[in-house]
């Protein structure tokens, strides 16, 4: 049990679908980031928010919109997603937004397939 | 470019051997790398994390090094177990930019 639960575990969508990825965390953390994990890629940082606030969005297609309605929940609205956004996403948290001394915590991820 | 790459890309080793994994990086200005363990089918975990002046860090028998002089850095596992098996990943922050920067990672598999 890492303290953040990814929600659902397995997604397939079609092209045309809208779907949310759901992440919560229990750890009384401040801050969140959705990550894109591909196969032989590194992590590739998409969005931070830092007390409800989004500090960090590395160039992200708008068809992926996140929201962080508060410190223990962040969402990832999909919708009319490319076959290349088939990959894992991982939700994270950490105490203090920054690339600070904390670890992040992370979730088991979404394995998401694009059909 | 700030990059992160590690060697070797995957790694086969007895069981109770120990090993050796390697992260060089380019990333300034630095401000901390971390080693993360990734099993298959679940997310990260932290293992160490490394400021500039610290040399070596350990978590049991996991050992970090750093040389900041040289941008290197090495997890050493001593006395493997089947459970080691799994991907490590270097990650080395900074305080400008894009601030996580992540390596490929290097995939352990421990045999019996």
């Amino acid at each position: 049990e890492t303290g953040v639960t990814q929600t659902p575990r397995h997604l397939v969508m079609g092209m045309t679908n809208k779907k949310s990825l759901k992440c919560e965390q229990h750890l009384g953390h401040n801050a969140m980031y959705w990550y894109k994990q591909s196969a032989k890629k590194p992590l590739e940082l998409m969005f931070v928010y830092n007390f409800k606030e989004q500090t960090e969005n590395n160039s992200v297609p708008s068809r992926f919109s996140p929201e962080c309605p508060n410190s223990s929940h962040l969402f990832l609205h999909l919708h009319t997603l490319q076959p290349e956004d088939s990959a894992l996403y991982l939700c994270a948290s950490s105490q203090g937004g920054g690339p600070d001394h904390q670890p992040q915590h992370f979730g088991d991820g979404t394995r998401l397939s694009i059909l | 470019k700030n990059q992160v790459e590690q060697s070797p890309q995957s790694l086969i080793i007895l069981e109770g051997k120990n090993c050796t994994l390697q992260c060089n990086y380019t990333v300034s200005p630095f401000s901390n790398l971390r080693w993360y363990k990734q099993d298959t089918g679940r997310g990260p975990v932290s293992l160490t994390i490394m400021t500039f002046s610290e040399n070596t860090k350990s978590n049991g028998r996991y050992t970090a090094t750093l040389d900041a002089d040289t941008k290197q850095s090495s997890l050493h596992i001593t006395a493997s177990q089947l459970s080691d098996s799994a991907s490590y990943i270097c990650v080395v922050s900074s305080n400008t930019g894009n601030q996580f920067y992540f390596g490929t990672g290097t995939s352990l598999t421990v045999i019996p």
